[in-house]
């Protein structure tokens, strides 16, 4: 069982925005940044966000936001690019180590 | 930037040992940290440990305490993560991503992935 909690999966249209989210609790996600992971087809994953920062050469409709415990990566205007599996990622201070969602399979219809 | 390049794909025995390199080129070696993370087929992703290239110092998932080692060289920029007294279920693709603190910055960039089979 994964330390955060994402959903399993989440689909949209082409130019619809989405929501992931990512469920932790005050000894990681409510103490670290957050970081985001895009996999697309079992490959090589690849940073997304970090925090509220936006790797170079990620499109700006990439966004990220966090509240308490839970942390949201938003896709404006999905391009069919996006479809991939996504995995948020933080510290966890109790156990002492980084800690992964179990991802969430984004599907672009 | 720095990239990361892995060593080639396994295959081993049960009880074995196998060590996975990841070389790195480009910015100053020893401004990063590396992390292993490893992917079992169909599954998410799993830390293995991170372990600084300016120093040396570890530390591993309590999962794989007493089982892996994490190495760094700065003569040849390359880091190594071995695991021992491998299982069937240790087989999985093997990453490693730069990481400049455990707790904190991000996995950016990635190795390509190190695929290892266990299989008798």
């Amino acid at each position: 069982q994964s330390a955060l909690t994402q959903e399993a999966s989440v689909s949209g249209t082409v130019g619809q925005k989405v929501t992931l989210s990512c469920s932790g609790n005050s000894k990681n996600i409510g103490s670290y940044a957050v970081g985001w992971y895009q996999q697309i087809s079992h490959g090589v994953p690849k940073s997304v966000m970090f925090g509220n920062s936006l790797p170079s050469g990620i499109p700006d409709r990439f966004s990220a936001s966090k509240s308490g415990t839970t942390a949201s990566l938003t896709i404006s205007g999905l391009q069919p690019e996006d479809e991939a599996d996504y995995y948020c990622s933080t510290w966890d201070y109790s156990l002492n180590a980084q800690v992964f969602g179990g991802g969430t399979k984004l599907t672009v219809l | 930037q720095v990239q990361l390049v892995q060593s080639g794909a396994e295959v081993k025995k049960p009880g074995a040992s196998v060590k996975v390199s990841c070389k790195a080129s480009g910015n100053s070696f020893t401004l990063y940290g590396i992390s292993w993370v490893r992917q079992a087929p169909g599954q998410g992703l799993e830390w293995m440990g991170w372990i600084s290239t300016d120093n040396g110092n570890t530390n591993y998932a309590q999962k794989f305490q007493g089982r892996v080692t994490m190495t760094t060289d700065s003569s040849t920029t390359t880091t190594s993560m071995e695991l021992r007294t491998l299982r069937s279920d240790d087989t999985a693709v093997y990453f490693c991503a730069a990481k400049d603190s455990p707790a904190s910055a991000p996995l950016d960039p990635w190795g390509q992935g190190t695929l290892v089979v266990v299989s008798s």
